[in-house]
C-alpha cells in the first residue's frame, strides 16, 4: 500500500517568513495529494489539494507543488501569521481508491 | 450547520467496559470513515464504509466494530475497552466521485480514555 512520509516533524518560523513542508510517497499510481490543517482541539480541515495532471496550485498565501518523477510534493506558506500555527497532514491516494494514506503530521509554530 | 457531528466528545471508560461512538453527517456523503489519532502516529484508519449497509477494515481494525445501518450514520463500537484504545477518534465522510471524491470532511473528534 501507499506510504507517505513528512519532513520535518516540527517547524518553527518567524512571523512573516515562509514555511515549507515536504512529503514523499511510495506508490507511483497515486494521483491525488491533499493537505489538511488541524488546529488545537479540532478535526483536520482540507486547505489545498492537487491532482497529478498539474505541477502547482496556489490559493492566496498557500501553494502546493508536485514532482511525480521524484514522488514528492510540498506545501508552501508565505507571509506566515500566528493563525498558521497548527499541525499539517499530507496524504496521497491512487485513482479509484477511496482511502487516503496520511503522513504523521508536521507541527508548524509561527513565532510572533 | 452542515457537517460531521460526533458524540460524545469526551468519555472515560474502565478496562473491559463497552461503548459506542456515533457519527452523523448531513451532506449525503456515500463514504464514511473512522480514524484514531495518537501522538507521533498521525491518522490511522480503523474501519470505513462505502455505502449504507457496508463496512470494511482499515489499517488498525482489531478491537473495534462498526455499523452503517443508515446512510447518514456510522457507529464505532468497542466491545471490551483496553488502555491501548485511549486515543482521539475522528469520523470523516466524503463523496464518491467528481470534484468531491476523496475530499474528507472531519468531525471535531471524540477523546476516549480507558483506565
Amino acid at each position: 500500500g501507499e506510504n507517505v512520509e513528512q519532513h520535518p516533524s516540527t517547524l518553527s518560523v518567524q512571523e512573516g517568513d515562509s514555511a515549507v513542508i515536504k512529503c514523499t510517497y511510495s506508490d507511483s499510481a497515486s494521483n491525488y495529494f491533499p493537505w489538511y490543517k488541524q488546529e488545537l482541539g479540532k478535526g483536520p480541515q482540507l486547505i489545498i489539494d492537487i491532482r497529478s495532471n498539474v505541477g502547482e496550485k496556489k490559493d492566496q498565501r498557500i501553494a502546493v507543488t508536485l514532482n511525480k518523477t521524484a514522488k514528492h510534493f510540498s506545501l508552501h506558506i508565505t507571509e506566515t501569521q500566528p493563525e498558521d500555527s497548527a499541525v499539517y497532514f499530507c496524504a496521497a491516494t491512487p485513482q479509484g481508491n477511496n482511502r487516503l494514506a496520511f503522513g504523521k503530521g508536521n507541527q508548524v509554530v509561527v513565532i510572533p | 450547520n452542515a457537517g460531521v457531528t460526533q458524540t460524545p466528545k469526551f468519555r472515560v471508560l474502565k478496562t473491559g467496559q463497552s461503548m459506542t461512538l456515533l457519527c452523523a453527517q448531513d451532506m449525503n456523503h456515500e463514504y464514511m470513515y473512522w480514524y484514531r489519532q495518537d501522538p507521533g502516529m498521525g491518522l490511522r484508519l480503523i474501519h470505513y464504509s462505502v455505502g449504507e449497509g457496508t463496512t470494511a477494515k482499515g489499517e488498525v481494525p482489531d478491537g473495534y466494530n462498526v455499523s452503517r445501518l443508515k446512510k447518514q450514520n456510522f457507529l464505532l463500537g468497542l466491545e471490551s475497552a483496553a488502555p491501548s484504545q485511549t486515543s482521539v477518534y475522528f469520523c470523516a465522510s466524503s463523496h464518491t466521485a467528481g470534484a468531491g471524491a476523496n475530499v474528507l470532511t472531519f468531525g471535531a473528534g471524540s477523546r476516549l480514555t480507558v483506565l
